[in-house]
């Protein structure tokens, strides 16, 4: 069975700073990893999705990096702002029209 | 083209009453994830649907709760004689036949009083 885990739970920086969030997952047979951010009381945002054959994928500040055969993805996230305060949550899917295993999430919190 | 849209957004029942939540898949998408994030928890999966069709109800308690996703009209996801566990918020998402993405609507929040 899939276990997904994401580390730190919690994390606060001042605003500026580079900061890196981990997820490993245990089973490392995956179709896609996708990184998801949710705002307190709000839905889920994608970010990023990474096929099982990529190793990284970039959008704006974000860039997020995948190394299956170790069971590892790292969403680095540069020059943080206030507004990137939020839960993000990484999610693994094991074949194309499977569900989705979400982590527990990190919950961010940028201080101006 | 609008995205993945749930209603209610808030849903209050008292204990034994029956909650009915409502997904309306993006354009285009016939593939329909029902996920429960309780609080403090992380989100889990509960059903996958394709049009008239369960293909995965693992996650799906097996009592009081059950899924469509007719034809035509939206996915459904009813609750049935509602206790206080199963306050929740309860997320739809939606993907193309072919395509990886999974693209989440904003929630219902169901309270249980």
């Amino acid at each position: 069975k899939q276990e997904v885990t994401q580390i730190p739970a919690a994390l606060s920086v001042p605003e500026g700073e580079n900061l890196v969030l981990n997820c490993s997952f245990t089973d490392s047979a995956i179709y896609n990893l996708q990184w998801f951010r949710q705002d307190p009381g709000k839905g889920l945002t994608s970010l990023l999705l990474i096929q099982s054959s990529q190793r990284e994928q970039t959008s704006g500040r974000l860039n997020a990096s995948l190394d299956k055969s170790s069971g590892r993805s790292t969403l680095y996230i540069a020059a943080s702002q206030p507004g990137d305060s939020a839960t993000y949550l990484c999610a693994v899917r094991k074949d194309a029209g499977n569900m989705l295993t979400f982590g527990g999430g990190t919950r961010l919190m940028v201080k101006p | 083209n609008a995205g993945v849209m749930q209603n209610p957004r808030h849903l209050v029942r008292r204990r034994g009453q029956e909650a009915r939540l409502r997904c309306s898949p993006m354009k285009g998408h016939s593939h329909v994830y029902w996920y429960r994030q309780l609080p403090e928890e992380g989100l889990k999966f509960m059903v996958y649907l394709q049009k008239e069709n369960i293909i995965d109800e693992s996650g799906m308690p097996k009592e009081r709760f059950s899924a469509e996703f007719p034809k035509e009209g939206p996915s459904i996801l009813r609750i049935q004689q509602v206790v206080r566990g199963d306050s929740a918020a309860y997320f739809c998402a939606s993907s193309p036949p072919v395509g990886n993405e999974q693209f989440f609507g904003p929630g219902t929040r169901l309270t249980v009083l």
